[in-house]
């Protein structure tokens, strides 16, 4: 079963805007990740915070943790076109020997040119 | 390109019919996982092995599914009897043993599947 809840589903803005996604969980985590997703592939990693930390930045990506809310949000400025992908949050659960991803429903972002 | 590989890309069969699938992980990484998603949702964790072994199975992984990883690289994912429900795209991810801390998992491209 999904993790949890991401938000919005959807999300269309203009080339240039930031685009705001939202992600919700249900335990306690070791980090969070953020992936995309391109039409019909595979997924890539884009960034990971830690349980300790609140705030990080990769280029135009901003990432927040907020654990006692248990909510992250990833924030993309100046979005290209080429940012037009699902994206999806997945929180880190310990297995017995390793750690296995539980991901959230994704945004799906189209940017328009 | 992460280089996770999985073939075929896509694949249509009829209903009863056993299909494989196959992942080849990136070389050095000796922990991989297999992954199911369906449309519209995310990723939904089907099985791991670490090396050879495979360590933990989730509830959706039916009796009708079995995966290996006979020398410890690559793994196939079989599906006996398929049904219509079986149609997603079947996901593939690596990662090595010492970047536990981050976990980052580097997915192949998918194997699409649909069931008719």
């Amino acid at each position: 079963s999904q993790q949890g809840e991401e938000d919005p589903q959807a999300l269309s803005i203009q080339e240039g805007e930031n685009a705001t996604m939202n992600c919700s969980y249900k335990t306690s985590i070791n980090n969070l990740q953020w992936y995309r997703q391109n039409s019909g592939r595979g997924l890539v990693h884009l960034i990971l915070i830690r349980s300790n930390e609140r705030e990080k930045h990769s280029g135009r990506l901003r990432v927040t943790l907020d654990t006692s809310k248990k909510s992250s949000s990833l924030l993309i400025t100046a979005s290209r076109a080429a940012d037009t992908a699902s994206y999806f949050c997945a929180t880190v659960v310990r297995m017995d020997s390793s750690y296995k991803l539980i991901f959230g429903s994704g945004t799906r972002l189209l940017v328009r040119p | 390109d992460t280089g996770v590989s999985q073939d075929p890309r896509h694949k249509i069969t009829k209903r009863g019919q056993n299909v494989t699938f196959r992942c080849d992980p990136i070389s050095e990484h000796n922990r991989l996982y297999w992954y199911r998603q369906t449309l519209g949702q995310g990723p939904e964790f089907l099985t791991y092995f670490q090396n050879e072994a495979q360590l933990e199975k989730s509830r959706l992984l039916s009796d009708r599914f079995s995966a290996e990883r006979p020398k410890g690289s690559f793994s196939t994912l079989e599906i006996q009897r398929t049904e219509q429900g079986d149609s997603a795209m079947y996901l593939c991810a690596s990662s090595l043993i010492g970047q536990s801390l981050r976990n980052e998992q580097f997915f192949g491209p998918g194997t699409r599947l649909t069931v008719l």
